[in-house]
């Protein structure tokens, strides 16, 4: 497996609070996506970063916000969660963009009350 | 806007059956095509990709095919087995240096002793 890891892997939170969920790689791949899983829609990119610093915005970014300042470090920020943000966040990662596959990581899961 | 579909949403089988998976994508411009498994509550598990180039991929028990003029995929699995039991979600990349994989919604797979 590619090493991956997300945390929190679970998360409740309160309507109005900042979350940052963290993805953190050891493949040293360039890529890295946030995606979101919810049933009815499948998975949906949220953001995407193509090195250090480089970010840029998926299907459905409004709400988060994320930063790169390590190859190995991904984070994703809803700066004030809302409940239509409950759901399952994965990260992925891959070397080169759109040409290979991607290496997805465990996901996050998020309820936001 | 690419879109993918994939019939059926579930497929219950015998095991030793030999079934097939559909997915089809209204814009044939891909770059390439994945197939994915998801086992409940975990990450995805990249199985075959296919580059727009060719027409199918094999990996053991598995073969994926692609007709991209008519955008359509297939994801045949040989002689069914317990373990095959997941969520099979097929995704697009559309066009040279894209970055966005479009997900189907998957066809959950349960493969009966």
């Amino acid at each position: 497996d590619a090493g991956i890891t997300q945390s929190p892997r679970h998360k409740v939170t309160e309507t109005g609070t900042p979350v940052t969920l963290r993805c953190h790689q050891t493949e040293n791949h360039r890529y890295m996506y946030w995606y979101r899983q919810d049933p009815g829609h499948g998975l949906r990119l949220i953001h995407y970063s193509y090195g250090v610093k480089d970010t840029d915005k998926g299907e459905v970014s409004d709400g988060y916000s994320v930063s790169r300042s390590k190859t190995e470090d991904f984070l994703l920020t809803l700066e004030s969660a809302t409940s239509s943000q409950t759901s399952v966040y994965f990260c992925a990662i891959s070397d080169r963009l759109g040409q290979e596959t991607q290496y997805f990581g465990p996901g996050t899961r998020l309820l936001v009350l | 806007k690419q879109e993918v579909t994939q019939i059926p949403a579930a497929l219950s089988v015998p095991e030793g059956e030999n079934l097939v998976l559909n997915c089809s994508f209204t814009d044939s411009a891909i770059y390439n095509l994945q197939w994915f498994r998801q086992d409940p509550g975990k990450g995805l598990t990249s199985l075959l990709l296919i580059q727009s180039s060719q027409r199918e991929q094999t990996s053991g028990r598995l073969n994926a095919s692609l007709d991209k003029s008519s955008g359509r995929s297939t994801l045949y699995i040989a002689a069914s087995q317990p373990g095959d039991s997941a969520t099979y979600l097929c995704a697009v990349t559309s066009g040279a240096g894209s970055y966005q994989l479009t997900f189907g919604k998957g066809t959950k797979l349960s493969v009966i002793p």
